[in-house]
């Protein structure tokens, strides 16, 4: 049974920060691996999409890494900014779509 | 163009009514999931369509929870006799095809059983 683990639950940095959210999966059969950013009451927003075959992916400030031997993914997020701020979440797909989500990383960029 | 809808976006109920959620998916997405998130959690999957076609209800916690798609667009979450432990936001998402790819969620539904 595939299961996604989060580390650190929780991050707190000043504004202009790099910025590191980790992410593991202990079924390395895992099809794509997405990473979401979600605001307080709001639902999920797509960040980046890294598929199978792929290793990374990178839009504007955020950097997204996919090792499947080693279980894990990060989300690196280059000069934080306070707007920043939300809970991020990576999921790991199934070959029918199906998402397995961690529990989140909450980050606050203070200015 | 328009994202994934969802009503109500809150609901009171109180404990033993039936309610039902709605989710209008994205135009011409095929595949359409259902997902439950207590709070500080992450999203739990409940359910999956292709089209009009459940092909994964593994995820509903009950035979109280039903979901349908009957026309392969919009799908309806029903819980019958809600309990307390059904609180939770109720989120739904779509994407465009039959393989995996980047799925799409709603602003969800946030269903509070008194």
């Amino acid at each position: 049974k595939q299961e996604v683990t989060q580390i650190p639950a929780a991050l707190s940095v000043p504004e202009g920060e790099n910025l590191v959210l980790n992410c593991s999966f202990t079924d390395s059969a895992i099809y794509n691996l997405q990473w979401f950013r979600q605001d307080p009451g709001k639902g999920l927003t797509s960040l980046l999409l890294i598929q199978s075959s792929q290793r990374e992916q990178t839009s504007g400030r955020l950097n997204a890494s996919l090792d499947k031997s080693s279980g894990r993914s990060t989300l690196y997020i280059a000069a934080s900014q306070p707007g920043d701020s939300a809970t991020y979440l990576c999921a790991g797909s199934s070959n029918t779509g199906k998402l397995i989500f961690g529990q989140g990383t909450t980050l606050q960029v203070k200015p | 163009g328009a994202g994934v809808s969802q009503s109500p976006r809150y609901k009171v109920a109180k404990r033993g009514q039936d309610v039902a959620l709605r989710c209008d998916p994205i135009s011409g997405h095929v595949s359409l999931f259902w997902y439950q998130q207590a709070l500080g959690q992450g999203p739990e999957f409940l359910t999956y369509f292709q089209n009009e076609a459940q092909l994964d209800k593994s995820g509903l916690p009950s035979d109280r929870f039903f979901a349908e798609r009957p026309e392969g667009s919009v799908s309806t979450l029903k819980i019958q006799r809600t309990q307390q432990e059904d609180s939770a936001v109720y989120l739904c998402a779509s994407s465009l095809g039959r393989e995996p790819s980047s799925q799409y969620f709603g602003p969800g539904t946030r269903l509070t059983v008194l």
